[in-house]
């Protein structure tokens, strides 16, 4: 199994672009979501979807636009790319929720 | 509303010395608790949880931590340090009652190995 994939790995965005952030698993687990990681604040959730067609917004939702048409993919939108979403962006599955796997991240810089 | 605490930001060991990660929560319900480690450059990794049961929960690579619900605590030890522990750790919760686990993350810890 590949696990979680993310792509790309990095990305150099400027302000106004968008652009979707690319999440796919191939253990067939129903609960998906992104966070992104900033330094000394940890890890945020941004959405999740707990199934195909079911997304719900995180504790910071705004800037990120998600959908959810198959188990296996879960990408993230970014519609005006902004400064303050510079960011590293972590996309995790799992099959009841808590033992979540992460996939290896993407490196976003909004200039 | 949930939320986690980790004492230090950066945090320096010897090798072959103690290891010790703090981590202090607030719920208004007993949580499950988790212990991930981020190498650089990669993506998160689960070291150890507690969800129920016995309270001194033992993880890979040697790491152990232990639940203390009067001091609301989930201390992360570690009898010996590596070369290899060099990472950020971080302690995160979830609410039992929610079915989907959603984790709320503490800041994290960097911690430094020197020979």
């Amino acid at each position: 199994n590949a696990g979680v994939t993310q792509t790309p790995k990095f990305q150099v965005l400027k302000t106004g672009q968008s652009m979707t952030l690319q999440c796919a698993q191939d253990m067939n687990h129903e609960y998906m979501s992104w966070y992104r990681q900033d330094p000394g604040m940890g890890l945020r959730l941004i959405h999740y979807s707990v199934g195909a067609g079911i997304t719900d917004q995180g504790e910071v939702p705004n800037g990120y636009n998600v959908s959810r048409s198959t188990t296996e993919d879960f990408p993230l939108r970014l519609l005006s790319a902004a400064p303050s979403q510079t960011s590293v962006y972590f996309c995790a599955s799992s099959y009841q929720g808590y033992e979540q796997y992460f996939g290896p991240g993407t490196r976003l810089t909004v200039t | 509303a949930q939320s986690v605490t980790q004492l230090g930001s950066h945090v320096s060991v010897s090798e072959g010395a103690l290891v010790l990660l703090r981590c202090n929560y607030s719920s208004s319900v007993p949580p499950y608790l988790f212990w991930y480690v981020q190498y650089p450059n990669q993506g998160l990794q689960l070291l150890l949880k507690y969800t129920t049961g016995a309270t001194l929960v033992k993880g890979i690579n040697g790491f152990e931590a232990e639940f203390k619900k009067s001091e609301t605590s989930f201390h992360l030890t570690k009898p010996s340090a590596h070369m290899s522990d060099a990472a950020e750790y971080f302690c995160a919760v979830t609410d039992p009652t929610d079915s989907w686990g959603k984790l709320q993350f503490g800041a994290g810890t960097q911690v430094v190995v020197t020979p």
